[in-house]
């Protein structure tokens, strides 16, 4: 059972234009949602991340938005270069009260591709 | 500084052999996850720790598979008894982990990961 569900797959986008990548979840109990990165034959890196306390976070050209009720996210990405060219994945976390946060549920990612 | 190590980073071998992956985590960072990542798809959880205690192993597939952190610093993952389905990415993140942090102290960090193949 995926805890966290991600759309599109795949995603072709225009240099310049915005890429748009959704995520889903049902715990009630994430409190913790990253946005990773990745790039072909190296490990997931941090993008972005947001709690549910705010309902959007920027970080330069990267956008998350965060909508508690619909249990939905998404990362926005303004001005898409070539650069941005890579795997992208939303995942979703607790945190234990008094204590640190354990295992990341991730999506299955999808894949950006912007053309030049 | 340093990030998150992996050894070896490719590793063949045959059906029904023991193998054993290794995770050098970023300094003073005191929680430890393993993943395993199949290609196409996202990480998936195994098991993670804080110092030497492991914290949740529910991840783990079956009981060839085990892990542990004797020191709080280094993590050793092992799959006794191979077999082909264990093929994939397996990776070890590791986090500040600080009780109560938020922000960068959340962040969990990956290695480049060790890439097992069971012929």
């Amino acid at each position: 059972q995926q805890q966290v569900k991600q759309s599109p797959q795949s995603l072709i986008v225009q240099k310049g234009g915005i890429s748009i990548i959704n995520c889903a979840y049902e715990n009630t109990a994430f409190d913790y949602f990253p946005w990773y990165q990745q790039f072909p034959g190296k490990g997931p890196a941090l993008l972005i991340a947001i709690r549910p306390d705010v309902s959007e976070k920027k970080e330069g050209r990267f956008t998350i938005s965060f909508n508690k009720s619909a249990k939905q996210f998404s990362l926005h990405i303004m001005d898409s270069q070539p650069g941005d060219s890579a795997t992208y994945f939303c995942a979703a976390s607790m945190s234990n009260r008094g204590s640190t946060l354990g295992r990341l549920y991730f999506g299955r990612g999808t894949q950006l591709t912007v053309w030049p | 500084g340093a990030g998150v190590s992996q050894s070896p980073r490719y590793k063949v071998t045959k059906r029904g052999q023991d193998v054993a992956l290794r995770c050098d985590p970023i300094s003073g960072h005191v929680s430890l996850y393993w993943y395993r990542q199949a290609l196409g798809q996202g990480p998936e959880f195994l098991t993670y720790f804080n110092y030497e205690a492991q914290q949740d192993k529910s991840g783990l597939p079956n009981d060839r598979f085990s892990a542990e952190r004797p020191e709080g610093s280094i993590s050793t993952l092992t799959i006794q008894r191979t077999e082909q389905r264990d093929s994939a990415m397996y990776r070890c993140a590791s986090s500040l982990g600080l009780v109560g942090g938020r922000g960068s102290e959340e962040t969990q960090y990956f290695g480049p990961g060790t890439r097992l193949l069971v012929l």
